[in-house]
């Protein structure tokens, strides 16, 4: 199994607060990702990263932000907390590779807004 | 915008029954396709990655087929046990580039013993 660490695993919190979900890689994968899972809607890629400082917005990024300041951390914040975004996030990575790109998720982070 | 179908949404199937699980996707235009298996409470696990210029590829009782042109891909079990019960995603790489995957919502497979 890809090394992939996600923490906390199971959060809740109150509207309005800020929260931080943190991924961690032992593989030295360039590629990093936050993905939400909701029934319904699938994964959807919120934000991604593709070196440490360079990120991206996926198609869900509004209300969330990130950031890379090393190869293997990659942080998911909601800056004020909202019950729509109670949901399932995951982190994943890959290699950079176009052809052969397998993505690797973690376990998850069960996020509850209350 | 890249759009990812799969059909049916849930099937239950007697144990030892082969099986064909079925995505589309709107956007031709993809250098590869992965199918994943999800179990309850858990992250996704890739089974197979597809590349543009394959037709298939296998990995034990697994087989994934891809037809670019018309937009389809097929992930064929054989000889179903209780233990491949879990949910089946494809994805594939976004209109807005390969690093943006779209993923399916999935077919939620029961294998009954």
């Amino acid at each position: 199994d890809a090394g992939i660490t996600q923490s906390p695993r199971h959060k809740v919190t109150e509207t309005g607060t800020p929260v931080t979900l943190r991924c961690h890689q032992t593989e030295n994968h360039r590629y990093m990702y936050w993905y939400r899972q909701d029934p319904g809607h699938g994964l959807r890629l919120i934000h991604y990263s593709y070196g440490v400082k360079d990120t991206d917005k996926g198609e869900v990024s509004d209300g969330y932000s990130v950031s890379r300041s090393k190869t293997e951390d990659f942080l998911l914040t909601l800056e004020s907390a909202t019950s729509s975004q109670t949901s399932v996030y995951f982190c994943a990575i890959s290699g950079g590779d176009r052809v052969n790109e397998k993505l690797f998720f973690g376990s998850g982070t069960q996020l509850s807004v209350l | 915008k890249q759009e990812v179908t799969q059909i049916p949404a849930a099937l239950s199937v007697p144990e030892g029954e082969n099986l064909v699980l079925n995505c589309s996707f709107t956007d031709s235009a993809i250098y590869n396709l992965q199918w994943f298996r999800q179990d309850p409470g858990k992250g996704l696990t890739s089974l197979l990655l597809i590349q543009s210029s394959q037709r298939e590829q296998t990995s034990g009782r697994l087989n994934a087929s891809l037809d670019k042109s018309s937009g389809r891909s097929t992930l064929y079990i054989a000889a179903s046990q209780p233990g491949d019960s879990a949910t089946y995603l494809c994805a594939v790489p976004s209109s807005g580039g390969y690093q943006k995957v779209t993923f399916g919502i999935g077919t939620k497979l029961q294998v009954i013993p």
